[in-house]
């Protein structure tokens, strides 16, 4: 089965960018997902289809993919922003989720 | 504005079955499946399967194939899914969620429901 592999943790200053990789084989030739969990509430999504942000996101975030690696980017981070981070692909047999990223702003 | 509320807490006993049901609202119920992605404590995201309302087709990871059942009430606009012979790894809380737009092949989901904590303990 299809795996995509998060760093567990990602630290960035306040005000700064934040980049929070997602690595799977030739992932590339996906479309990645990318989902925000705050402690104890339900996923939401913040990017689609690599790169589009739903209605009622900030333009602070944004995706790219390419190759190996999709990416998130946090740019200007605020505190709201720590949470955790998962990236989704759908592989021909399942939706599948990456192990998911802390991110803390410090 | 699209909304999923699921049912509430389970305590369950190890064999046993939970059916737990996704209630929507503020959308035409039939245009949109509705997945099923559960969360162990500390743990992942994992998806489980979805349907599709409108005919009631389903597909199920392949994890959860034999003991899965989604099953849908148009009439109600609610989704639900069953899990049997429940042990104590299928500790988790459940979540129901609709695709961003309508389509089989939409799988980037948003809303979720609030979740639904299964406890599965003799």
């Amino acid at each position: 089965s299809y795996e995509l592999t998060q760093p567990l943790s990602v630290s960035v200053a306040l005000g700064q960018t934040a980049t929070i990789n997602c690595g799977g084989s030739y992932i590339g030739s996906k479309s990645v997902h990318w989902y925000q969990q705050r402690p104890g509430q339900a996923p939401v999504l913040v990017i689609y289809r690599d790169n589009n942000r739903p209605s009622g996101i900030p333009e602070r975030f944004s995706g790219s993919n390419s190759g190996n690696t999709a990416t998130l980017t946090i740019s200007r981070a605020q505190a709201g922003d720590e949470a955790d981070y998962y990236c989704q692909v759908w592989d021909p047999s399942d939706v599948v989720f990456g192990g998911g990223t802390k991110l803390t702003v410090l | 504005q699209a909304q999923l509320v699921q049912s509430g807490a389970e305590v369950k006993k190890p064999g046993a079955s939970v059916k737990i049901s996704c209630k929507a609202s503020g959308y035409t119920f039939i245009r949109y499946n509705i997945h099923w992605v559960r969360q162990a404590p500390g743990q992942r995201l994992e998806w489980m399967g979805w349907i599709n309302p409108g005919d009631g087709n389903t597909k199920r990871s392949q994890k959860f194939q034999d003991r899965i059942t989604i099953t849908r009430d148009t009439s109600a606009s609610t989704a639900f899914m069953e899990l049997s012979s429940l042990r104590s790894e299928d500790t988790a809380v459940y979540y129901c969620a609709r695709p961003l737009a309508g389509g089989d092949y939409v799988h980037w989901l948003d809303p979720w429901g609030q979740g639904t904590l299964v406890t599965v303990s003799s």
